[in-house]
């Protein structure tokens, strides 16, 4: 059974550029979560789809946007990007909708901000 | 705001010593807290996870305490080994809010042979 695959894995950006990252989950799961790591601040959860509804979302502000699709494929994308968002990105995915499910995350797509 | 605090930030003990991480959570409403171990260059991972109306919860090496009086929670980690370093994360679910988890910021274990 295929993982959680981020792409891309790596990639370097200038500020003010915008960035897109994509995250296809598991088969079969239909909640896709994005978590931004940084050093010291641990996960910080940036908003969670359910069949291609946003559900949850953290306190982010609004350059930080996402999608889903109805393969349940999902989509981030940061406009205007600051030194600042340097960071792993997360994506993970869970079967259930309610917050008691497991999340299996992915690699990650590593963003780094010049 | 909603929080989990978790101690040590990092943590070094000899192979075959325990290990031990806590946690602390401020929303009481919290009724689920998964453990997640992050290895190099790959994405968290559950290692184990317990529900509020359970005490304690073990799983071979790993075990995980839980007391809801305090909002506490523990990972216990015997007889360690090499591959057992990694960071940690603990986690609570909240169970009104706008997002899924909170995560505590995370422990890096190192097992020194």
């Amino acid at each position: 059974k295929a993982g959680v695959t981020q792409t891309p894995r790596y990639l370097i950006k200038t500020r003010g550029q915008q960035v897109t990252l994509s995250c296809s989950p598991i088969s079969g799961h239909r909640s896709v979560s994005w978590y931004q790591q940084t050093p010291g601040q641990g996960l910080q959860f940036l908003f969670e789809y359910f069949s291609e509804t946003q559900r949850n979302k953290g306190n982010f502000p609004g350059r930080f946007s996402g999608r889903q699709f109805s393969n349940s494929r999902s989509e981030m994308n940061v406009s205007t990007l600051e030194l600042g968002d340097s960071a792993l990105y997360l994506c993970a995915s869970s079967r259930e909708a309610v917050n008691t499910g497991e999340l299996f995350f992915g690699e990650g797509s590593r963003l780094t901000v010049l | 705001g909603e929080n989990v605090e978790q101690h040590p930030s990092t943590l070094s003990v000899q192979e075959g010593d325990s290990a031990v991480i806590k946690c602390t959570y401020s929303d009481s409403a919290s009724n689920y807290f998964p453990w997640y171990k992050q290895e190099l260059g790959k994405g968290p991972q559950l290692i184990i996870d317990i529900r509020s109306n359970v005490g304690e919860k073990k799983d071979q090496r790993i075990a995980v305490t839980l007391n809801k009086t305090a909002k506490h929670f523990s990972l216990h980690i015997t007889e360690t080994q090499p591959e057992d370093s990694a960071v940690y994360f603990c986690a609570a679910s909240l169970t009104s809010g706008t997002y899924k988890y909170i995560f505590g910021t995370g422990t890096r274990l190192k097992v020194l042979a």
